[in-house]
């Protein structure tokens, strides 16, 4: 059960794109279309963000988009807005019937 | 108004149990799996365990895996987890969530507690 990959930190200015990368295996990324990403600030709890690769929950704002090519998924975050510096998490089914979280990425608005 | 709250989480000596709480209210908790996830401290997210809603079937990490018991009682409305032969690495904050989707779901959690912390120190 080896954490999915994430970048440690990105940073972008407001306005601005940024994409975090979510590396897996054919075992879980690659191999289920249930990779969810979570928004987690300071001292709360995390929130659904993305679900099923590119879904999003209600009341998430579309500024916030998912996708998956092979066994990395990407959560990309565009019109950036100081509220959205955050630790963000991707997560993934594994063919064990587990369930498996990134390391997470900090992400910086300038 | 859909609400998890956890409790029971404090310090403990390495190879001593606890037993965690959570109480569910605002939604129907017969009908949906629960999950456990612990952050350790400045560190990321790692899921725990795992119920089915008639508590049929559990999962767990490995790291987990012998020591830990997920339970629930629908008619309490209450997810429970007993924590034996504890270590310093189990050291966290503990949340309860909810998957956004009722039935046997593993993962995609929209709802979370405010989680319990355990220490696990001599």
């Amino acid at each position: 059960q080896s954490a999915l990959t994430q970048p440690a930190s990105v940073s972008g200015s407001p306005g601005q794109s940024i994409t975090i990368s979510c590396t897996g295996t054919s075992s879980d990324v690659g191999g289920y279309n249930y990779v969810s990403w979570y928004q987690q600030h300071p001292g709360k709890a995390p929130k659904l963000m993305i679900y099923d690769v590119s879904k999003r929950p209600s009341g998430v704002s579309n500024r916030f988009s998912g996708s998956k090519s092979g066994n990395t998924a990407s959560l990309t975050i565009s019109g950036l807005q100081a509220e959205d510096e955050a630790d963000y998490y991707c997560s993934s089914y594994t063919s064990s019937i587990t369930l498996v979280f990134g390391g997470g990425t900090k992400l910086t608005v300038l | 108004e859909v609400q998890l709250v956890e409790s029971g989480g404090g310090l403990v000596q390495p190879g001593g149990s606890l037993r965690l709480s959570c109480a569910a209210s605002g939604f129907t908790f017969s009908t949906y799996s629960m999950s456990w996830v612990r952050q350790a401290p400045g560190k990321g997210l790692e899921w725990v365990s795992y119920i089915r809603p008639d508590s049929s079937t559990m999962y767990y990490a490995d790291s987990v895996k012998g020591r830990f018991t997920i339970s629930r009682d629908n008619a309490k409305n209450s997810l429970y987890l007993q924590m034996n032969s504890l270590r310093d690495e189990d050291t966290a904050l503990y949340y309860c969530a909810r998957p956004l989707y009722n039935g046997s779901h593993l993962g995609t959690f929209e709802i979370w507690g405010q989680g319990t912390v355990v220490t696990v120190s001599s």
